[in-house]
């Protein structure tokens, strides 16, 4: 997996704006991918899932893109809100089959300003 | 998705002592995990929980020092054995439905501090 930094990348965003959020994965043989949200003293909330077999998923005010070639994924979110401030991660699982867990990316602390 | 509950929600230990780490389910899961997020960073996978066999540790993460139980389908425990200072840390268990991928569902978390 990636490595991990101490201080997490910050992307600050006017509410009401659309945000986009990158992750560059590690493994190209990675088949599924996911976006968590976390919360200061929460566990990661999942938000919306990509299998390899395809580039674009929506979800409620969501959307993920998938670039195989480059191995970089992306987090849209339209129309922020105050309550969309958080840590997002991405996350990737191998493609060898059976009960792999995840490996996440770094993160990216994301502040909606009023 | 599954209600995750961990116990205990956070602690402060000594150096040398070990902290069982309860994970429960509010229904029968194919999978379980436990992560570790060390203060201000992501999530690193320790172990996969099987069933009744030995856990399955990721390069770095060892049984003596990270034993993991899991009798049944709803519950597994993660002792954090002869604890240092470098073992304060977030630990959060998931739990995913299928062996082929799929969602994974994280619990609240256990934010352990050692003295």
């Amino acid at each position: 997996g990636e490595s991990v930094g101490l201080h997490l990348p910050t992307l600050s965003v006017q509410e009401g704006d659309n945000s986009i959020i990158n992750c560059a994965y590690s493994n190209s043989a990675s088949d599924y991918f996911i976006w968590y949200k976390q919360e200061s003293g929460k566990g990661p909330q999942f938000i919306i899932d990509i299998r390899s077999n395809m580039d674009k998923r929506q979800g409620q005010r969501v959307t993920v893109l998938l670039n195989k070639t480059v191995k970089h994924l992306s987090l849209q979110i339209a129309a922020t809100q105050p309550g969309d401030s958080a840590v997002y991660f991405c996350a990737e699982k191998g493609a060898g089959g059976g009960a792999d867990g995840l490996t996440f990316g770094k993160g990216t602390h994301l502040i909606i300003q009023p | 998705s599954a209600v995750i509950s961990q116990k205990p929600s956070r602690d402060i230990c000594q150096r040398g002592t070990s902290l069982t780490i309860q994970c429960q389910v509010d229904s029968q899961v194919t999978m379980m995990f436990w992560y570790r997020q060390q203060p201000g960073q992501s999530l690193t996978l320790i172990a996969t929980a099987n069933q009744g066999s030995e856990a399955t540790y990721e390069s770095g993460f060892v049984i003596d020092k990270f034993p993991i139980s899991r009798p049944n389908l709803t519950f597994s425990t993660l002792t954090v054995s002869n604890m240092s200072p470098e073992d304060s840390s977030i630990y959060l268990c998931s739990v995913g439905y299928t062996l082929q991928g799929g969602e994974q569902f994280f619990g609240p978390g256990t934010r352990l501090t050692v003295l």
